[in-house]
């Protein structure tokens, strides 16, 4: 297993801010990936983090709006870009390695005003 | 249609009784199978994966999969009040990339009070 870490846990923004998420993996995994998590509703995949290239976007989400980096097989940032209220959501990390099972960080709560 | 369907219920039971959590799918690709529990303000933590149909069980968890109905269950049995969290299955079609893309349901609250 993996244990994976977020920073930070939550944050309060104003519109139009930024805020970047930190994932820290314990372990070296294969692969990371970034969900949100709305109240009451499944876990959407955002992308998967790819080490040293461009990370691959789910459908309805854009590079511009969430930037991702992952510079190595242990840490991965999300940006959430010219925040609006709409993005207030929990932001989740998850890893592991290739053909097994995902394991999740403890989520970023970000309220947006 | 989603293509996985959860009752978010909530759910609430007395301590010691048997709880069955429920998810439908629509996909008859999907082949891996998922349980995650999330207690409040905590990220998803795995509890079960099953591949393909049938029971397995671990402790006081049985994960049930019937592919012919495209239906998964978690039984909980002699439940606890440790075991109050939300409920998420997932399910996935390949196994490749950590178990392809993973599909989630909407996750099922569940009480025990003691």
């Amino acid at each position: 297993s993996a244990v994976i870490s977020q920073k930070p846990s939550r944050d309060i923004c104003q519109r139009g801010t930024s805020l970047t998420i930190q994932c820290q993996v314990d372990s070296q995994v294969t692969m990371m990936f970034w969900y949100r998590q709305q109240p009451g509703q499944s876990l959407t995949l955002i992308a998967t983090a790819n080490q040293g290239s461009e990370a691959t976007y789910e459908s309805g989400f854009v590079i511009d709006k969430f930037p991702i980096s992952r510079p190595n097989l242990t840490f991965s940032t999300l940006t959430v870009s010219n925040m609006s209220p709409e993005d207030s959501s929990i932001y989740l990390c998850s890893g592991g390695q290739e053909g097994e099972t995902q394991y999740f960080g403890p989520g970023t709560r970000l309220l947006v005003l | 249609q989603k293509e996985v369907e959860q009752d978010p219920g909530p759910l609430s039971v007395p301590e010691g009784a048997i709880v069955s959590l429920n998810c439908t799918y629509s996909n008859s690709a999907f082949q891996y199978f998922m349980w995650y529990r999330q207690y409040s303000r905590k990220g998803p933590e795995l509890l079960m994966y099953t591949y393909s149909s049938g029971n397995k069980e671990d402790g006081r968890f049985t994960a049930q999969v019937d592919k012919s109905s495209k239906y998964i269950s978690l039984f909980i049995r002699d439940s606890q009040p440790s075991d109050s969290a939300t409920y998420l299955c997932a399910m996935s079609a390949s196994r490749g990339s950590t178990l392809g893309r993973l599909y989630f349901g909407r996750g099922t609250q569940l009480t025990v009070w003691p």
